[in-house]
């Protein structure tokens, strides 16, 4: 089975600070797609930042950025200057060739004041 | 432009009953998936339809099925329900197979509970 880890279940940062949240993934396709979701207790899924497998550059999208190491098969997300409404669950996912997402059991993110 | 549409928002059923639940994708989005998402089992995937062909489906048992009308829209069915399916779904649209575009919009979900 192709799987993505979260190996935190939890974590918590001070507000304005910077936090990393990790993923590993399994897969034996050369082109994919990997994606952070954030789902907030509202419960819906908000599209956080995307990565191309083919391309060596990491994404960023404003505070939020990504170290994506292709040969360990590593997508961190990293969130700077925290805000409380970064307070959600954070889901991993990677999608391949079958348009499928395959998701981690997430990361709960606590945003302390 | 509005989002992906899912109804009802909350729903409660009892055992062996049938339920339905709609989806409504972004305009111009071609293909819908769905998703049950429990704390057990965390977000597995059902199915996703394309021009109302379904195209993939994820390790469920018969009694959950789906399909996709012209205008994109789409409908998830679970029959004889058990206590187990007890679950949120959530619908997620994207363009598609061929656009070169990657990522999904979900909608709000329906929660499902089974008594």
């Amino acid at each position: 089975a192709q799987t993505v880890t979260q190996s935190q279940p939890e974590m918590s940062v001070q507000e304005a600070e910077t936090v990393t949240l990790s993923c590993t993934y399994d897969t034996s396709e050369n082109n994919y797609y990997l994606f952070w979701y954030k789902q907030p207790p509202s419960r819906q899924m908000i599209l956080v930042i995307r990565q191309e497998a083919y391309k060596q550059q990491n994404a960023t999208e404003n505070r939020f950025s990504v170290n994506f190491q292709k040969a360990a098969k590593s997508f961190s997300l990293k969130i700077s200057d925290s805000q409380l409404g970064d307070t959600a669950m954070y889901f991993c996912a990677r999608e391949g060739s079958n348009y499928k997402l395959t998701f981690g059991k997430g990361t709960l993110l606590t945003v302390n004041p | 432009k509005a989002g992906v549409t899912q109804t009802p928002r909350y729903l409660i059923k009892t055992r062996g009953q049938q339920v339905t639940l709609s989806c409504s994708p972004i305009s111009g989005h071609r293909s819908v998936s769905w998703y049950q998402q429990t704390p057990g089992q965390g977000l597995q995937f059902l199915f996703e339809y394309f021009s109302e062909t379904q195209r993939n489906k994820g390790n469920f048992p018969g009694r959950f099925s789906g399909r996709q009308f012209s205008n994109s829209r789409s409908e998830m069915n679970v029959s004889t329900l058990e206590l187990g399916d007890s679950a949120l779904y959530l619908c997620a649209s994207s363009l598609g197979a061929g656009t070169g575009v990657r990522g999904y919009t979900f909608g709000s979900g329906t929660r499902l509970t089974v008594v």
